[in-house]
C-alpha cells in the first residue's frame, strides 16, 4: 500500500513566522499535490509537482510556494503565515497514468495561526 | 471546463438504511470517475472507480455505476453501518494528473 505521511498532524503557529509543512510518499509516485481543505469549500489545490524541481500552481498558490528537492518528499512553505491560512492541509501523490491514477492522502495537518 | 456536482448534505440516515450519494458531471470525451471517502480526522482514500462507460466499480458494500448517457455515477449501498459515516467525494480524471473533486457530502448514520 502506499503511504503518504505528514510530519504534523496538528501545528500552532504566530502570524508572520515561516511554516514549513513536509510530506513524504514511499511509492516512488512522480505526482505530488498540496490541498487545502476548508468547510463549505471542499478541496483547493495550492501547487503540484509532476518531477523532482518542477512545480506548478493550482487554483490558490498566493501565500505559498513548495519545493521538490527529492522525488519522494513535497514540502509546503508559507512565507509568512497568516491566519486565513488557518485550514486542514492535505499532501497527495499519484502515479503515472493521467487518467486512471487515483490520489493517495496523507491525513493532513491541521493548522492554526493566532 | 470539466466539473463535478454532488447533492449537498448532510445525508441523515438510520442504520441498515438504503444509500445514495448523487454525482453528475460535466466534461468533454470520456473521463475516468472516482468516489474518495474522508473518515473523521484522516485525509482522502480511494473508495472506487470506473474508467469507462457502464463500467460498476465497487468496495466494501458500495456500488456506482458510470453512465454516460445521464453523465452521472452515483454512489449507492443497500445497507449502511454507523462506521460509514464520513464525507464522501466524487471526482473525474482526464488527460491531466488533476482530477476535479466535487464539494464532499457528509453522511451520518444513526444507530
Amino acid at each position: 500500500d502506499v503511504k503518504v505521511t505528514q510530519s504534523s498532524r496538528y501545528l500552532v503557529k504566530r502570524t508572520g513566522e515561516k511554516v514549513f509543512l513536509e510530506c513524504v510518499q514511499d511509492m516512488d509516485h512522480e505526482n505530488m499535490f498540496w490541498y487545502r481543505q476548508d468547510p463549505g469549500l471542499g478541496l483547493r489545490l495550492i501547487y503540484f509537482s509532476y518531477d523532482v524541481k518542477m512545480k506548478e500552481k493550482g487554483d490558490i498558490p498566493e501565500g505559498y510556494s513548495v519545493s521538490r528537492e527529492k522525488k519522494e518528499r513535497f514540502s509546503l512553505i508559507l512565507e509568512s503565515a497568516s491566519t486565513n491560512q488557518t485550514s486542514m492541509y492535505l499532501c497527495a501523490s499519484a502515479g503515472g497514468d493521467r487518467d486512471n491514477s487515483p490520489l493517495h492522502f496523507g491525513n493532513g495537518t491541521r493548522l492554526t495561526v493566532t | 471546463g470539466d466539473s463535478v456536482t454532488q447533492m449537498e448534505g448532510p445525508v441523515t440516515l438510520s442504520e441498515e438504511a438504503f444509500l445514495t450519494i448523487n454525482c453528475t458531471y460535466t466534461a468533454t470525451g470520456y473521463p475516468s470517475l472516482f468516489w474518495y471517502v474522508q473518515y473523521p480526522g484522516e485525509g482522502l482514500q480511494l473508495l472506487l472507480k470506473a474508467t469507462k462507460a457502464d463500467d460498476k466499480g465497487s468496495n466494501k458494500g458500495f456500488e456506482a455505476t458510470y453512465r454516460k448517457e445521464t453523465t452521472s455515477f452515483h454512489l449507492e449501498k443497500g445497507s449502511v453501518q454507523v462506521s460509514d459515516s464520513a464525507v464522501y467525494f466524487c471526482a473525474l480524471g482526464r488527460g491531466s494528473y488533476i482530477p476535479t473533486f466535487g464539494r464532499g457530502t457528509s453522511l451520518i448514520v444513526h444507530p
